[in-house]
């Protein structure tokens, strides 16, 4: 098995730009998960879906951010515009139906805006 | 925010038992515990939960008292590959599956 696989692994853009980050979640499993780590703020869920429905969105920070999972095994995160502050690590994460808790993370985007 | 404390950081011999803590004198009865760690540049990873017995896996023991409101992770023979910052998380009940992370416990296995 591959694991939740995460592109880019890092990303330096300019203020203003639109950023995509992108993640394969693990083949069976139904849940997708967003976070994003930050000093400050530890680790943070911005949103999670089930069966490619988004259920809860309510940590994602303000409109500029926005999430899709067209397909089981796709999902992608954009920030639009970028800020300075939406520097962080993003992270994905996938588990199964029975086991939710058990989640199994990518390796994460380092976003960098400068 | 977070319902567990852990101290923010330990140290332990390699080869040595690691022992960490976690507090969560608020857990209700139906809540699991969770522990993760995050080694450095790396996404966190799962190593064992529990909810009112003592479990046991590959990577760690879970050890929960008798009223739940402690635990104690044990990795029996540390290695310098298990420094991380260690996680203990309660599933909050109701919340559509969320894990509130706390900052955790950096542990630093020495040689």
């Amino acid at each position: 098995d591959a694991g939740v696989i995460q592109s880019p692994r890092h990303e330096v853009t300019e203020m203003g730009q639109e950023v995509t980050l992108r993640c394969k979640p693990i083949s069976g499993h139904d849940y997708l998960f967003w976070y994003r780590q930050t000093m400050m703020r530890g680790l943070e869920l911005l949103i999670y879906f089930n069966n490619n429905v988004p259920i809860d969105d309510s940590g994602m920070p303000e409109d500029r951010f926005s999430a899709k999972m067209p397909n089981a095994s796709f999902s992608t995160l954009k920030i639009q515009p970028s800020e300075p502050r939406d520097s962080a690590v993003y992270f994905c994460a996938s588990s199964r139906r029975a086991t939710q808790e058990t989640q199994y993370f990518g390796p994460g985007t380092r976003l960098l805006v400068l | 925010d977070a319902k567990t404390t852990q101290p923010p950081s330990m140290d332990c011999a390699e080869g040595r038992a690691a022992n960490l803590p976690c507090n969560h004198s608020t857990i209700s009865g139906n809540e699991y515990v969770y522990w993760y760690r995050q080694i450095h540049s790396q996404g966190p990873q799962y190593i064992i939960h529990g909810l009112k017995n003592n479990e046991t896996n590959e990577m760690a023991s879970l050890i929960i008292t008798e009223d739940r409101k402690s635990s104690t992770l044990i990795l029996p023979h540390a290695t310098l590959r298990d420094t991380a910052v260690y996680y203990c998380i309660v599933r909050v009940v109701n919340s559509n599956y969320q894990l509130i992370w706390g900052a955790g416990t950096k542990l630093i296995i020495k040689p």
